[in-house]
């Protein structure tokens, strides 16, 4: 699986948008871009995925650059509840395991 | 729906000891999975299962970790002898498919924190 690069930390101001970026230059065809988050004390939690196209979902939005090298995931208005590890992850066709890297700690703050 | 249910939820032990947890997988999933997650680090994956099947054990250390999933349902897993560096959160999560479709979702519990003193 290709390896991705995020930042080790990021704040965002309450009510406003959460851009979280996530490089995956290495990544092949058959591998799709997976968000995960893990809220203080629990387990990862699914957010989202895609392939090629940007994807809209109740939580987020997925945004894939043409050349599929990177990404960013929308938290259109951020709430404190969102403060959490998030992880980006690109997975091969077929395989069901996820490898984690150590995400982006988002604080969102009042 | 209910979700992945693990216990205990915390458990203290001496190194040397043994040390065992278990996970109910969401009804119906097929696939099961044991992570390892030490403080500061993403989850690794220690052992998947298929339904009562090993799909990858390649990074459980097997001289002292055991997982088993008898009847293709819930599993445990056990440390004996526990170490040191053992200590961290063992998370289990479930899948519902075979292990083909990529788009497949994992959903995790909110694991068991071991200390190991």
């Amino acid at each position: 699986d290709a390896k991705t690069t995020q930042p080790t930390s990021m704040d965002c101001a309450e009510g406003r948008a959460a851009n979280l970026p996530c490089n995956h230059s290495t990544i092949s065809g058959n591998e799709y871009v997976y968000w995960y988050r893990q809220i203080h004390s629990q387990g990862p939690q699914y957010i989202i995925h895609g392939l090629k196209n940007n994807e809209t979902n109740e939580m987020a939005s997925l945004i894939i650059t043409e050349d599929r090298k990177s990404s960013t995931l929308i938290l259109p208005h951020a709430t404190l509840r969102d403060t959490a590890v998030y992880y980006c992850i690109v997975r091969v066709v077929g395989a069901n395991n996820l490898f984690f890297g150590t995400g982006t700690r988002l604080t969102v703050i009042p | 729906e209910a979700g992945v249910a693990q216990s205990p939820r915390y458990k203290i032990i001496e190194k040397r000891q043994s040390v065992a947890f278990w996970c109910n997988p969401i009804s119906g999933h097929a696939t099961l999975y044991w992570y390892q997650q030490i403080l500061g680090q993403g989850p690794k994956l220690l052992i998947q299962f298929q339904n009562n099947g090993v799909v990858d054990d390649s990074q459980l250390p097997k001289d002292r970790f055991s997982a088993e999933r008898l009847k293709g349902v819930d599993s445990t897993l056990k440390i004996q002898p526990a170490k040191l560096e053992d200590s961290a959160v063992y998370l289990c999560a479930s899948s519902q498919g075979q292990g083909i479709r990529s788009e497949e979702k994992l959903f995790f519990g909110s694991g068991t924190q071991l200390s190991v003193l």
